[in-house]
């Protein structure tokens, strides 16, 4: 159980263009779902936080116009990385918070490799 | 300087080694856990711990909470390449929503 997928798992873009990042919970409902970014050999970082039903929660220094957060239903949040540029090239990985589980465990997708040419 | 403070951030170990994954804080969480990522896939939660001083096991891996709650350790008894790979530790504190992450342990076990 506890399955969280991506979509796509890598993509190619020219500069200027805008992307969206799917992440969708499989087996659960989440109300809450995280964004993270993740550099070469780094940790995770979170960007934003998304609530079902409202609007995203984004950490300081996190772009809200950048990067569009949507949470349209309890198993699916989108993340659209508007006008790309190189320096937008990362690893985004969603999270989502299973409600059922008495520990607030979060489970993560298997990420998207964004590069920006 | 990060909240959760991981070390060492780089281990290289001969397989069948034991090794220590230390996560330090000076805040206290109300839960914390554990991670293993490789490379281009997302972190794969391995264990949550919620009490201080508790202790579990997942077959050869050991994980402790500190009894204060602001510290973890993870032990790896015998390791095997398979074992390689990013360790993270992540905590959410007793009123919080977000998960902070430590800044990853880099384990490489050489057969």
């Amino acid at each position: 159980g506890a399955v969280v997928s991506q979509h796509p798992s890598w993509v190619i873009c020219k500069s200027g263009t805008s992307v969206k990042i799917e992440c969708r919970s499989l087996d659960f409902q989440a109300t809450t779902m995280f964004w993270y970014r993740q550099f070469p050999k780094q940790s995770l970082m979170l960007m934003a936080t998304s609530n079902e039903g409202s609007k995203a929660t984004y950490e300081q220094g996190v772009e809200k116009d950048k990067f569009l957060i949507n949470h349209a239903s309890l198993t699916l949040s989108t993340l659209t990385v508007t006008s790309a540029h190189p320096e937008d090239s990362s690893f985004y990985i969603c999270s989502a918070r299973d409600l059922g589980e008495s520990y607030n465990e979060q489970f993560f997708g298997p990420g998207t490799r964004l590069t920006v040419l | 300087t990060q909240l959760l403070e991981q070390s060492p951030q780089f281990l290289s170990i001969q397989e069948g080694e034991n090794l220590t994954v230390y996560c330090n804080s000076s805040s206290v969480f109300s839960s914390l856990q554990w991670y293993r990522q490789e490379p281009g896939e997302g972190p794969v939660l391995l264990v949550t711990v919620v009490t201080g001083g508790e202790v579990k096991k997942l077959k050869r891996l050991t994980f402790q909470f500190g009894d204060a709650r602001k510290d973890s350790s993870l032990h790896i008894t015998a390791a095997q390449p398979g074992d390689t790979g990013l360790y993270l530790c992540a905590g959410r504190k007793a009123a919080g929503n977000k998960l902070t992450f430590g800044g990853g342990t880099r384990v490489l076990v050489k057969p």
